[in-house]
């Protein structure tokens, strides 16, 4: 196992377009995690998974993205009717219960 | 929010120089972590340091946390090329259930000349 993996690893889409990304965890690992990250700032939590459900979501995350984890193992954060806004890295992360997360290299979305 | 506030927020030093960086956060912490970036790649973990610790030592590196101020400092000795990077401070505020909400400060962008 080579560590959490992220694809894409970038992605340039239009405005208004739909964009998903994925998040390969480590394979034991039963916490995953999405944060976002603008330039010249700190990663920001996102949302949080145990296993495949969703226990904690921030109020960053409106109701244009989505965040699944449909068997416990791989995750997909999708964003709608993408704004510039969302230009961003997008970062994934996995733990085990009680141990630090392992991140990802993070996929890097330009909205144009 | 972020709750972090790295200083300096960019440091240029000279190999073989100790480089210091500094965090202030704002609430009660469970625990708190250092992380280094390099540009445009994902985070790596350094040290973790809980809130009932005064220092710890990895390494090059060197950690200390001061609950009363709500600070802690990352000490990089002997530093190289290798080291240039961001550097994150991240705080832990969830008692407990372990770091499943981490927040981050801006960072500390190092750069060490040869």
């Amino acid at each position: 196992d080579t560590g959490v993996s992220q694809n894409p690893r970038h992605k340039i889409t239009k405005r208004g377009q739909n964009v998903t990304f994925r998040c390969d965890p480590i394979s034991e690992h039963n916490r995953l995690y999405w944060y976002r990250q603008t330039l010249g700032q700190g990663p920001e939590f996102l949302t949080y998974f145990q296993n495949e459900a969703q226990l904690e979501k921030s109020r960053l995350l409106s109701d244009r993205f989505s965040a699944e984890r449909p068997k416990g193992s791989f995750s997909t954060l999708e964003i709608q009717r993408t704004e510039q806004g969302d230009s961003a890295m997008y970062l994934c992360a996995s733990s085990l219960s009680l141990g630090v997360p392992f991140f990802g290299q993070g996929t890097r979305l330009t909205v144009v | 929010s972020q709750q972090g506030e790295e200083d300096p927020q960019a440091l240029s030093i000279q190999e073989g120089e100790n480089a210091t960086m500094n965090c202030s956060y704002k609430t009660s912490i469970n625990n708190l972590q250092w992380y280094r970036q390099n540009s445009g790649r994902g985070l790596v973990h350094l040290i973790l340091i809980r809130s009932n610790e005064r220092e710890k030592h990895s390494g090059r590196l060197r950690v200390t946390l001061d609950t009363s101020k709500k600070s802690s400092s990352l000490l990089i000795t002997a530093s190289r090329a290798a080291d240039t990077a961001s550097y994150f401070c991240a705080t832990d505020a969830n008692s407990g259930a372990g770091s499943y909400q981490l927040t981050f400060g801006k960072g500390t962008k190092l750069s060490v000349i040869p």
